[in-house]
C-alpha cells in the first residue's frame, strides 16, 4: 500500500482481555517497529523486525506483550490480560533503509 | 526511556516569525531524526541528519548537529498556522542490534499564531 495501515484505529478493551493490533507496513520495506506513545510523551521502542524475526525486542514491558510477524509483512501486535496502564497509542513503522520511518497513524488503546 | 530531551516543551510564536527547537542526546549516535506530530496520531519523517554531518537544510527546515555537546536544533523558518504541531527529534544509536531502533525525545509543542 501507500502508507503504513494500522487497525483497528481505536480499541476499547477491558482490563484482563487480550487484543490484537495489527499493522500493515509498506510493501518491500523490511524493517518493521512497533512503539507505544503515552499522552504528553514521546513514542518508546518495543520491538524491531527485520523480515520474520524479531532483531531486537528489548523494549517489550513483560512477557504479557507479544508481536509476530510470521511473512515479513503484516504484523500483529499481541497483549494479554490487559491493565489499565497499557492504555496508550501504539505506533507502528516501516523502514527499507533503516533510516527514516514511515510510521502509520496508530492504534488508540483504551483499558477500562 | 526516552534519550533525547527537547527545549522549550511548548512554543508559541506568530505566523511568518521563526521557530527553532532545540534536542539534548545521551549516547553517542549513528544519526538524528527530526519527526512532526499532529493530534497525537502518526508522525511524519522531516529530516535526518549523520553523525558526520554539521548542517542540513530542507525547504524551510534547518538542522544543526553538534556531536561534541551532544545537541541538535530544528528551525523553521517564516512559520506558518499549518506548522502547528509537535516536533520530536529522535536518535539512532551506534552499538550494534540497536542501530535501527529509534529513541525518542519527549517533544516540543509548537503553535503558530494567525
Amino acid at each position: 500500500g501507500a502508507g503504513v495501515s494500522q487497525t483497528p484505529s481505536n480499541k476499547v478493551t477491558e482490563k484482563g482481555k487480550y487484543v490484537e493490533l495489527r499493522c500493515d507496513p509498506i510493501s518491500g520495506h523490511t524493517a518493521l517497529y512497533w512503539y507505544r506513545q503515552s499522552l504528553g510523551q514521546g513514542p518508546e521502542f518495543l520491538i524491531y523486525f527485520q523480515g520474520t524475526g524479531a532483531a531486537d525486542d528489548s523494549g517489550l514491558p513483560n512477557d504479557r506483550f507479544f508481536a509476530v510477524r510470521p511473512e515479513g509483512s503484516v504484523s500483529t501486535l499481541k497483549i494479554q490480560r490487559t491493565e489499565r496502564g497499557d492504555s496508550a497509542v501504539y505506533l507502528c513503522a516501516s523502514s527499507s533503509q533503516g533510516l527514516g520511518y514511515t510510521f502509520g497513524s496508530g492504534t488508540r488503546l483504551t483499558v477500562v | 526511556s526516552q534519550q533525547g530531551e527537547e527545549d522549550p516543551q511548548a512554543l508559541s510564536i506568530q505566523e511568518g516569525e521563526n521557530a527553532t527547537m532545540n534536542c539534548s542526546y545521551k549516547t553517542s549516535i549513528n544519526n538524528l531524526q527530526w519527526y512532526r506530530q499532529n493530534s497525537g496520531r502518526g508522525l511524519v519523517h522531516l529530516i535526518l541528519i549523520r553523525s558526520n554531518e554539521r548542517e542540513k537544510h530542507s525547504g524551510r527546515l534547518r538542522v544543526t548537529l553538534d556531536t561534541s555537546k551532544k545537541s541538535s536544533s530544528l528551525l523553521i523558518t517564516a512559520s506558518r498556522a499549518a506548522d502547528t504541531a509537535s516536533y520530536f527529534c529522535a536518535t539512532a544509536r551506534i552499538s550494534s542490534g540497536s542501530a535501527r531502533q529509534l529513541t525518542f525525545g519527549s517533544g516540543t509543542q509548537l503553535t503558530v499564531l494567525p
